[in-house]
């Protein structure tokens, strides 16, 4: 149980464009949402907290009109990257809230942008 | 604010040895604190957790102690194997509403056979 699908695994897109990353969990209800992204060699950087049904929480210095976030459903949420530039090529991985103790998280999505 | 710092690795040990990971955190109030398992080509999994100063995770043979006097939270193991060859994350979470989780950066563990 407690399954949590990314799609893609991986994208390749061109700089300028925008690429959407959908978060998934396939078993059961997830009323919080997090994106992280995870450089080489680092630890994750939670970028945004997304809660159903209400805007997301975005953390210092993460650009919410470049990360756009939209959670419309206890099962769904997606993480669109606008206009892209190579310097958001990176590891970007979802994870899903249960309880106050503890997340699911996605196999996570590789972005590089060219 | 909340920060976890984490023995830098990589972490190269042979099969059957003593693992130790050590995890110290700074945080306000008292957190809950767990470890992440990464295996390749995977994503995060929670190996074990501790929400209480003294309290013991445990989890496929790998053990970690809430030391409040010491922040503490090492990751051991008596007898690695091959299996376990993974990157290993200490967290933290100071709870509230929203289940926030603060990460080390990771230590890379190899083990060979």
């Amino acid at each position: 149980g407690a399954v949590v699908s990314q799609h893609p695994s991986w994208v390749i897109c061109k700089s300028g464009t925008s690429v959407k990353i959908e978060c998934r969990s396939l078993d059961f209800q997830a009323t919080t949402m997090f994106w992280y992204r995870q450089f080489p060699k680092q630890s994750l950087m939670l970028m945004a907290t997304s809660n159903e049904g209400s805007k997301a929480t975005y953390e210092q210095g993460v650009e919410k009109d470049k990360f756009l976030i939209n959670h419309a459903s206890l099962t769904l949420s997606t993480l669109t990257v606008t206009s892209a530039h190579p310097e958001d090529s990176s590891f970007y991985i979802c994870s899903a809230g249960t309880d106050i103790y503890e997340q699911y998280f996605g196999p996570g999505t590789r972005l590089t942008v060219t | 604010g909340d920060s976890v710092t984490q023995m830098e690795g990589p972490v190269t040990l042979s099969e059957e040895a003593f693992l130790t990971i050590n995890c110290t955190y700074t945080a306000t109030g008292y957190p809950s604190l767990f470890w992440y398992v990464q295996y390749p080509g995977e994503g995060l999994q929670l190996l074990l957790k501790a929400t209480k100063a003294d309290d013991k995770g445990s989890n496929k043979g790998f053990e970690a102690t809430y030391r409040k006097e010491t922040t503490s939270f090492h990751l051991e193991k008596g007898s690695v194997q091959v299996s376990d060859s993974a990157v290993y994350f200490c967290a933290l979470s100071s709870g509230g509403s929203n289940y926030k989780l603060t990460f080390g950066k990771g230590t890379l563990l190899t083990v060979n056979p």
